[in-house]
């Protein structure tokens, strides 16, 4: 079975500044594919970014962008210049490429962002 | 854009009632899911569909649970006979192809 942590369950930042989100992961699936959703405070899961498994490059959305380490099991979401619009609740979330993972989203505990004016 | 459409926002019911939650897909995706997320916990599977059946159910998707595609729009959970523990958030996601999801807005189940 998969597990997602996030080990932080809360973070703040300045608006405008860079904050790093972390994830660690245990599978033992060889292809698979990474996401960040976002739950702003109206609740809706917004997706954010997603990677897969076999690409090396790491993904980048405008603002976000990913520091995976496939070795390391590990799938960090960088924000720069934080706006006040990106506090919310993030998950990180994994699914297997293939088999009865596929399709099913196993979400790490979340960690809730807050950025500061 | 297109969205998950999920009705109510938030249902109040009685300990032991059932309760159905909508949700309308976006029109032409072909897989759809629903969610559970607790309060203060993190968001867990509950149940795949495609193709007009159960594709995946997690083990919290027991007797009491079951889900439904009545038409060519809407797709439901039921729950049918409500415990306090079923307390929950409840997101209906779907997709087009795997793997990404897009998720509607939830409903709040209370069980008084």
């Amino acid at each position: 079975a998969q597990t997602v942590t996030q080990s932080q369950p809360e973070m703040s930042v300045q608006e405008a500044e860079t904050v790093t989100l972390s994830c660690t992961y245990d599978t033992s699936e060889s292809n698979y594919y990474l996401f960040w959703y976002k739950q702003p405070p109206s609740r809706q899961m917004i997706l954010v970014i997603r990677q897969e498994a076999y690409k090396q490059q790491n993904a980048t959305e405008n603002r976000f962008s990913v520091n995976f380490q496939k070795a390391a099991k590990s799938f960090s979401l960088k924000i720069s210049d934080s706006q006040l619009g990106d506090t919310a609740m993030y998950f990180c979330a994994f699914m297997g490429a293939g088999g009865t993972s596929y399709g099913k989203l196993t979400f790490g505990q979340g960690t809730i962002l807050t950025v500061h004016p | 854009e297109p969205e998950v459409t999920q009705t109510p926002s938030h249902q109040v019911t009685q300990m032991g009632q059932e309760v159905i939650l909508r949700c309308v897909p976006i029109s032409n995706h072909l897989y759809f899911y629903w969610y559970r997320q607790i309060l203060g916990q993190k968001v867990e599977f509950l149940v795949s569909f495609y193709n007009n059946e159960i594709s995946e159910k997690s083990e919290i998707f027991d007797d009491q649970f079951s889900v439904e595609r009545p038409d060519g729009s809407n797709f439901t959970l039921k729950i049918r006979s409500t415990k306090l523990e079923d307390s929950a958030m409840y997101f209906c996601a779907s997709s087009e192809a795997l793997p990404i999801q897009y998720f509607g807005a939830g409903t709040r189940l209370s069980v008084l």
